[in-house]
């Protein structure tokens, strides 16, 4: 398995500008994180699907993003608009049994917003 | 008070030490530990799980204990491979909470020549 994919691995864009970050996941698994890591926080999670449901959005910072799981293989966190203070690394990992398990991370999109 | 907190370091040590982490978590309820390692500009990965009773793989070995909400990792003979951020991850079970993972904000290794 080519493990939980990202794309882009870079961004760079304008203030006021809208991102898409996509992840696909490692087939077969039923969970899909997404994380928030920046020096000051370290890795914050965002939201969380379980079955393409979102369960937990509380780390969301607020309503400029949104995220979406449309099919079992694919999920995309949205920005809009973005900030500066949204730059930062954003991952995506899944997992075959929640928490409690091994959880597999994608090599990150790293976003810089200018 | 940090749900999971860690020393960030950095822990400068020669190779062939012994070098010790610790960690400390907040809520009683957690049931899941772990120790990822993330290298420089790379994603986290699963170093070793935490068991109840210790557990160790190859050079490394992990300790938990419930009673003072503590868990160490115990690096021997480090390699300048094992440099690395280690971070320390508590997940809470039970309830609404079972599958979120709360990580530590990582302790910085350099092991040098």
């Amino acid at each position: 398995d080519a493990g939980v994919i990202q794309s882009p691995r870079h961004e760079v864009t304008e203030m006021g500008q809208e991102v898409t970050l996509r992840c696909k996941p490692i087939s077969g698994h039923d969970y899909l994180f997404w994380y928030r890591q920046t020096m000051m926080r370290g890795l914050e999670l965002l939201i969380y699907f379980n079955n393409n449901v979102p369960i937990d959005d509380s780390g969301m910072p607020e309503d400029r993003f949104s995220a979406k799981m449309p099919n079992a293989s694919f999920s995309t966190l949205k920005i809009q608009p973005s900030e500066p203070r949204d730059s930062a690394v954003y991952f995506c990992a899944s997992t075959l049994n929640g928490g409690a398990d091994i959880q597999y991370f994608g090599a990150g999109t790293r976003l810089s917003v200018l | 008070r940090k749900e999971v907190e860690q020393d960030p370091g950095p822990f400068n040590v020669p190779e062939g030490a012994t070098v010790a982490f610790n960690c400390t978590y907040s809520n009683s309820a957690s049931q899941s530990f772990f120790w990822y390692r993330q290298d420089c500009r790379k994603e986290p990965k699963l170093l070793m799980s935490v068991y109840s009773s210790g557990n160790e793989d190859g050079r490394f070995t992990a300790q938990l204990n419930r009673a003072s909400q503590y868990i160490s990792l115990l690096i021997r003979d480090s390699k300048l491979s094992d440099s690395a951020t280690y971070l320390c991850v508590v997940n809470l079970s039970g309830g609404g909470a079972t599958n979120k993972l709360i990580f530590g904000t990582g302790t910085l290794l350099a092991v040098q020549p």
